[in-house]
């Protein structure tokens, strides 16, 4: 079974478009990210939920828009893309005891790669 | 300057060749990850530490929190193992991982 599943795994639209990217984890994890992997292969935090609130809000434009329904779910919409927003977006989960600062082992998904034309 | 630094950027070496890659890193941390990328793409965890090491089959971690230095040690290595492998920090008080730029390994049959 898929612990930390994304679709669409590729994305290919046109500049201005919007778009969704879903995100989904069958762990039981509170805590979700994701993060950028730009073309030189770094990669970056965009944003965190834990139980369904944002914890980490990195400096992103705002056309980026991440929502969480549950906390088996965070999604990350994308208004007006960019030739800039190319990249390949990977969402992980974990179990975060914040309150304790125990950090446990990230687990990825299989990444979405984002072509804007 | 990145707050966490790998070496080497690139490494190639025979199967068999017993492996080491550093991460070297500029603020007190509470945990180190080292990551995995699969040439397809997919990102795997291999270790979180804190102190001092983990071992996973062929795979070791050591972690020496004073001098704030990580190595990633593969023995025996295989073809199988080619894949770019990640440092990633997490400070002190802050909840987001940093990553290093990556270690890109190839094994050569």
């Amino acid at each position: 079974d898929t612990a930390v599943s994304q679709t669409p795994k590729y994305l290919v639209t046109q500049m201005g478009n919007d778009k969704s990217i879903k995100c989904e984890q069958n762990l039981g994890h509170d805590t979700m990210y994701w993060y950028k992997q730009d073309s030189k292969k770094f990669l970056k935090i965009m944003f965190s939920y834990n139980n369904k609130e944002l914890i980490i809000n990195e400096t992103v434009p705002n056309r980026f828009s991440p929502k969480s329904p549950d906390k088996a779910h965070l999604n990350l919409h994308i208004n007006s893309l960019e030739l800039g927003d190319s990249a390949v977006y990977f969402c992980a989960s974990s179990q975060v005891n914040l309150a304790g600062g125990f950090q446990e082992t990230q687990y990825f998904g299989p990444g979405t790669r984002l072509l804007v034309l | 300057k990145n707050e966490v630094e790998q070496s080497p950027q690139n490494l190639t070496a025979q199967e068999g060749e017993f492996i080491t890659i550093n991460c070297s890193y500029s603020v007190g941390i509470s945990a180190l990850h080292w990551l995995q990328q699969h040439p397809g793409g997919g990102i795997v965890s291999l270790f979180m530490l804190s102190s001092g090491k983990k071992k996973h089959g062929r795979l070791i971690a050591t972690i020496n929190i004073q001098e704030k230095h990580s190595s990633l040690h593969i023995t025996a290595s295989h073809p199988r193992d080619s894949a770019v492998y990640i440092c990633a920090v997490k400070p002190f008080g802050n909840e987001k991982l940093t990553f290093g730029t990556g270690t890109r390994l190839t094994i050569i049959p």
